[in-house]
């Protein structure tokens, strides 16, 4: 079965601190994602990678520096984090027009 | 500007209605069309998609039906259940590895 995980599942940070959140998965899927979700806005897309050491900026990528050191693995760093940036973080992976295949989701909370 | 509109915003049916989510785009190289359940505390997972080409497309009690020359969408869930209550979003996209768009969803509510 396609498996996303997604760690940690809840996160609090200080503002200006650094933020990392790991996406994992299981399905040898060469597309990854990284979405927000906020109340009024919807879904929105952060970034992306076509495979292992590609990244690629998606619709709002301001704030946050992703990394993709394998196949499995695709990261969202927050270098600088901010109060805006306290949200639902989801992570897909996807191949062809398939299924996007979506983790739990990672509360984050910037104080 | 949100490219994929949806309505309404929230919408309550009584078990056994059918309920009817829109959605409409403004990209014309939009190709793709999923829609995606989301109950509380979980990712978002697909339910039903369609491609442009299509005009229709069922599921089981799920139905798409898809006018290009409006640019609209409508899902329909037929004979409804206590359990389909969740946020449905509509989606899309015109090269899929470059990610889906997403609208701001429907909340629905199906009571017995």
């Amino acid at each position: 079965e396609a498996a996303v995980t997604q760690s940690p599942r809840n996160k609090v940070a200080v503002t200006g601190g650094k933020v990392t959140l790991s996406c994992n998965q299981t399905n040898n899927h060469n597309n990854m994602y990284w979405y927000r979700q906020d109340t009024g806005h919807g879904l929105r897309l952060i970034h992306y990678s076509y495979g292992a050491g590609s990244t690629e900026k998606g619709d709002i990528p301001d704030g946050y520096k992703a990394s993709r050191p394998s196949q499995e693995n695709f990261s969202l760093i927050l270098e600088l984090a901010t109060p805006s940036q306290t949200s639902v973080y989801f992570c897909a992976s996807g191949q062809g027009q398939n299924t996007l295949y979506f983790g739990a989701g990672t509360r984050l909370s910037v104080l | 500007q949100q490219q994929v509109r949806q309505s309404p915003q929230s919408l309550t049916v009584w078990e056994g209605e059918t309920a009817i989510l829109n959605c409409s785009y403004e990209n014309s190289a939009f190709d793709y069309f999923p829609w995606y359940q989301q109950f509380p505390g979980e990712g978002p997972a697909l339910l039903i998609s369609i491609l442009s080409v299509s005009d229709k497309k069922e599921d089981g009690r799920f139905t798409i039906f898809f006018n290009k020359r409006e640019k609209k969408l409508s899902l329909h869930i037929a004979d409804s259940q206590p359990g389909d209550s969740a946020t449905y979003f509509c989606a899309a996209s015109a090269d899929y590895a470059q990610g889906l768009t997403f609208g701001l969803g429907t909340r629905v509510s199906v009571f017995p």
